[in-house]
């Protein structure tokens, strides 16, 4: 069964770096991810895709301070020189043959 | 610029019906496929409904299927989701969003701002 599992929460300072991660479930390390960003009160925003190779595509007006890697069965979102804004939660996605969308539990990051 | 606008949201009975609709503009509406997210109250997104630029290709959730319908007018730009038999479960902001990949892998790549359905009695 396709899963992706995420860290409930994460914290990092103002101006510092975090990276958040997604982990494919056993048999679906090859699958590319998407990175969405939602804040509150907001509709979500597309971020980036990351495959297993690193980002390949990524979303209107996103900063350089985003980026993504991957690792085995890990994909990752780096957020540098963090800002007050982007403080929201963060979602991985990817696409099953049977499933269809499928969504990690999404990430809360604090900026503190 | 790439929008899509949700209306249609708001306060239904159990059991009751309600249809959410989702405008789309600055994109080639006809040739995408897009699809209704769902974010239940403290909840993640959860995936809800999928139709393709041919609509032979749709698809729901385990959780709304029989329940819901998805289709989509092309001349007007506009998605729509029917929901029947609602529950205190489907209580959600729903999203609609757009869409975009290949080869088997799929994401959403521009989304609206939501719609509010309380079901409650």
């Amino acid at each position: 069964q396709l899963v992706l599992t995420q860290s409930p929460s994460a914290s990092a300072s103002l101006g510092a770096s975090v990276k958040l991660t997604c982990t494919l479930s056993s048999g679906h390390s090859s699958y590319a991810i998407a990175w969405h960003q939602h804040q509150p009160e907001r509709g979500p925003r597309f971020l980036m895709t990351v495959n297993i190779d690193g980002t390949l595509r990524k979303g209107d007006g996103i900063p350089n301070r985003f980026s993504g890697s991957s690792s085995g069965a890990d994909r990752y979102l780096t957020i540098s020189s963090l800002q007050s804004e982007d403080e929201a939660d963060y979602y991985c996605q990817t696409w099953g043959s049977g499933v269809q969308g499928v969504f990690g539990g999404g990430t809360k990051l604090t900026v503190l | 610029e790439v929008q899509l606008v949700e209306s249609g949201g708001g306060l239904v009975k159990p059991g009751g019906s309600l249809r959410l609709s989702c405008a789309a503009s600055g994109f080639t509406f006809s040739v995408s496929s897009i699809n209704w997210v769902r974010q239940a109250p403290g909840k993640g997104l959860e995936w809800v409904s999928s139709i393709g630029s041919d609509i032979r290709y749709i698809f729901y959730s385990d959780a709304v299927k029989g329940r819901f319908t998805i289709s989509r007018d092309n001349a007007k730009n506009s998605l729509y989701l029917q929901m029947n038999s609602l529950t205190v479960e489907d209580t959600a902001v729903y999203y609609c969003a757009r869409l975009s990949g290949s080869g088997g892998f799929y994401y959403f790549d521009y989304w609206g701002q939501g719609s509010l359905v309380t079901v409650s009695s």
